[in-house]
């Protein structure tokens, strides 16, 4: 069974920061997707990454994948009040469904 | 904007109870999962559908839990009798694998039925 670690759990910042948060994967896995999911709300898609290596760019958020396709990590940029929420991240081992992190639940204060 | 729903939203009902949380998934998509999420055990896979057929429900209780696609355009979970740890958010999600690939490309979530069981 693929598990996947997130790190870290808990984060408070305030606005205007920047900040890393990192998923590890146990084993390889053939895509990555990260979400983010606000209370009351299911999670909502930001990326998917198939190949190692790869870097993705959404407005402020980079997505880094490892070249080993065992981590990866999401980097904010100037971090806004909007940005709070809890960030999942999901991999798929040519499988025909997602397994998912335990999260990182982001605070950014105004 | 197509999205995928769940009925109720809420839902709090008393332990023996019958509960049963309803899901329409994008259409047009093939695949419909059901995920629990708690705060101690983070968002896990109960069990999911491709073409109406179960593929998967290995991290479902059997003996309480329950789930169906009647049609194409719904699928239903049931927990009878419920328990109080049961109680968490339930969220559907729906995909689509297409032919002759390697498998699912992305899914979609629901806003999830928050279910208390006292």
């Amino acid at each position: 069974t693929q598990l996947l670690e997130q790190s870290p759990q808990f984060l408070s910042i305030q606005e205007g920061e920047n900040l890393t948060v990192y998923c590890n994967s146990s084993s390889v896995f053939s895509s990555l997707q990260w979400y983010r999911q606000e209370p009351g709300e299911g999670p909502v898609l930001l990326v998917t990454v198939v190949t190692g290596g790869e870097v993705k760019k959404l407005k402020r958020l980079t997505f880094q994948f490892g070249d080993a396709r065992k981590d990866s990590s999401l980097h904010i940029t100037a971090a806004q009040p909007g940005d709070t929420g809890l960030y999942l991240c999901a991999c798929n081992n040519y499988g025909q469904n997602f397994v998912f992190g335990p999260g990182t639940r982001l605070s950014v204060l105004p | 904007d197509a999205r995928v729903t769940q009925t109720p939203r809420d839902k709090v009902t008393e332990m023996g109870q019958e509960v049963t949380m309803r899901c329409q998934p994008i259409l047009g998509h093939n695949t419909v999962f059901w995920y629990r999420q708690t705060m101690m055990q983070g968002l896990e896979l109960l069990a999911y559908f491709r073409n109406r057929a179960p593929l998967d429900d290995s991290g479902m209780p059997k003996d309480r839990f329950s789930a169906e696609m009647p049609d194409a355009t719904l699928a239903t979970l049931k927990i009878q009798p419920s328990e109080p740890r049961d109680s968490a958010v339930y969220f559907c999600a729906s995909g689509l694998v297409r032919d002759g690939t390697s498998g699912l490309e992305t899914q979609y979530f629901g806003p999830g039925t928050r279910l208390l069981v006292l």
